[in-house]
């Protein structure tokens, strides 16, 4: 079955530094890619997604190229802040069906001043 | 701001209660979502509805139950509840636009406890 894998957190920065998150992905069709943010107390909100290999979703300052030769989908940011602190999702979905994303274990991001 | 609202946001219950949790949607999306978020796991699917009554079960479906009677609203039962159900809820609709990929929309989320 379909599967996503992410590094494990917390990563801790200070701001202005450059920020990594790596997701792979394991697919059986051609899924599209999302990455969600959680902020403290609220619910998931959409970050950024991709349809298809070699797409870069972009918002907000972060980026993420859907890589199909390596089933990666790495979230990327080059400065961030202290407002970015949450816990961000790695997510597919089959293009097909009723398409039921299948998420990661999420990634808590600490970005202190 | 996909017009999902969930209720109640927080519940406390007893173990072997039943609990009905509501997710109501103004936009008229077919298809609603219920999953469940517990710490090491991200967000696993519980059951999901492509129309009115027409409900499917997801990876966790164990223990829950769901109707879906009309478009707007999407219940989720736990009809003895657990303490392994202690757990954040929430709710999804998915959204087509045509020519884009479809996307899910996520509602504020309910905290259940069940003691």
């Amino acid at each position: 079955g379909d599967s996503v894998t992410q590094m494990e957190g917390p990563v801790t920065l200070s701001e202005e530094a450059f920020l990594t998150i790596n997701c792979t992905y394991t697919a059986t069709g051609y899924p599209s890619l999302f990455w969600y943010v959680q902020y403290p107390g609220e619910g998931l909100q959409l970050l950024l997604k991709a349809t298809k290999a070699d797409d870069k979703g972009s918002n907000k300052g972060f980026e993420a190229t859907y890589r199909k030769e390596t089933t990666s989908f790495h979230l990327e940011k080059g400065s961030v802040q202290v407002s970015d602190s949450a816990v961000y999702f790695c997510a597919l979905s089959e293009n097909s069906g009723y398409s039921t994303l299948t998420f990661g274990k999420g990634t808590m991001l600490l970005v202190s001043p | 701001d996909a017009g999902i609202t969930q209720s109640p946001r927080h519940k406390v219950t007893e173990t072997g209660t039943p609990v009905t949790l509501r997710c109501h949607q103004t936009e008229n999306h077919r298809y609603m979502y219920w999953y469940r978020q517990d710490p090491g796991h991200g967000l696993r699917l519980i059951h999901y509805s492509y129309g009115v009554k027409d409900t499917d079960k997801g990876e966790v479906s164990d223990g829950y139950s769901v109707s879906r009677s009309k478009t707007e609203d999407f219940l989720l039962t736990l009809e003895s509840a657990t303490s392994s159900q202690t757990s954040v809820y929430f709710c999804a609709i998915r959204e087509s636009r045509g020519g884009s990929t479809d996307t899910q929309y996520f509602g504020p989320g309910t905290r259940l406890t069940v003691l």
